[in-house]
């Protein structure tokens, strides 16, 4: 079955950018997707976007349009999510999960990444 | 868009069952799938119930999922309690190319 695994934690500085990496293994079919959603510190589950890497094509959440951009390698069946302009209130575990894309349940998840934002 | 509310909070003891719940704020609870995940203390989430009442392989059968039209809602029972189910739950939803997760509800079991 398909298992995702995320880059290392990251401490970053305000007005910085970050970027999370998912590997993913196990793919079997060509038409999947990719989502990425983040938990700040004793909140809930909040989705930002999704990428379906066969076609590129990408679909993010309006609060984070224009600083958070969603890429993949088919080749490599690797995700990542690059998210600029950094403040501290973007402390937060971020997961990619395989689906959610346009109703696909999100399954499974990757181990999730903790990036700090702190000057 | 929509929004999707939970309880905070259930309790109850081992062998007993728990009902959650998560309300539609806006559209029919009918018109997209809903999921649950659970997710346990310093873990990833995990799916428990896709397509309103549907189990993955490897969840038990003691996890069942609903939607009711009447109040709009989707619900999550697990039936005979154990301490490995404490945990938030979260439902999540679709509409319009947006993903909408509940606000979650934190199981403990007594």
């Amino acid at each position: 079955q398909v298992q995702l695994v995320q880059s290392g934690a990251e401490v970053k500085k305000p007005g910085s950018s970050v970027k999370v990496s998912c590997k993913a293994s196990g793919v079997t079919s060509s038409t999947y997707a990719f989502s990425w959603v983040r938990q700040t510190p004793g909140q809930g589950l909040e989705w930002m976007g999704g990428i379906n890497p066969l076609f590129g094509a990408t679909n993010y959440a309006q609060k984070f349009q224009g600083r958070l951009t969603l890429t993949a390698d088919e080749s490599t069946s690797t995700a990542y999510m690059d998210l600029n302009s950094l403040r501290s209130e973007d402390t937060a575990i971020y997961y990619c999960a395989f689906g959610g894309w346009f109703g696909i349940p999100f399954d499974p998840w990757g181990q999730g990444t903790l990036v700090t934002v702190s000057s | 868009n929509f929004m999707l509310t939970q309880p905070h909070s259930v309790s109850e003891s081992p062998g007993k069952t728990v009902t959650i719940s998560c309300t539609r704020s806006s559209g029919s609870i009918a018109s997209n799938y809903v999921q649950w995940y659970q997710q346990r203390p310093g873990s990833a989430p995990t799916m428990v119930i896709y397509k309103d009442n549907q189990r993955p392989s490897g969840v038990p059968d003691r996890f069942s999922g609903s939607i009711d039209d009447s109040s709009n809602s989707a619900s999550l029972t697990i039936s005979g309690l154990r301490t490995g189910d404490e945990a938030d739950y979260y439902c999540q939803s679709y509409n319009s190319s947006i993903d909408v997760f509940g606000t979650g509800t934190k199981v403990t079991v007594l």
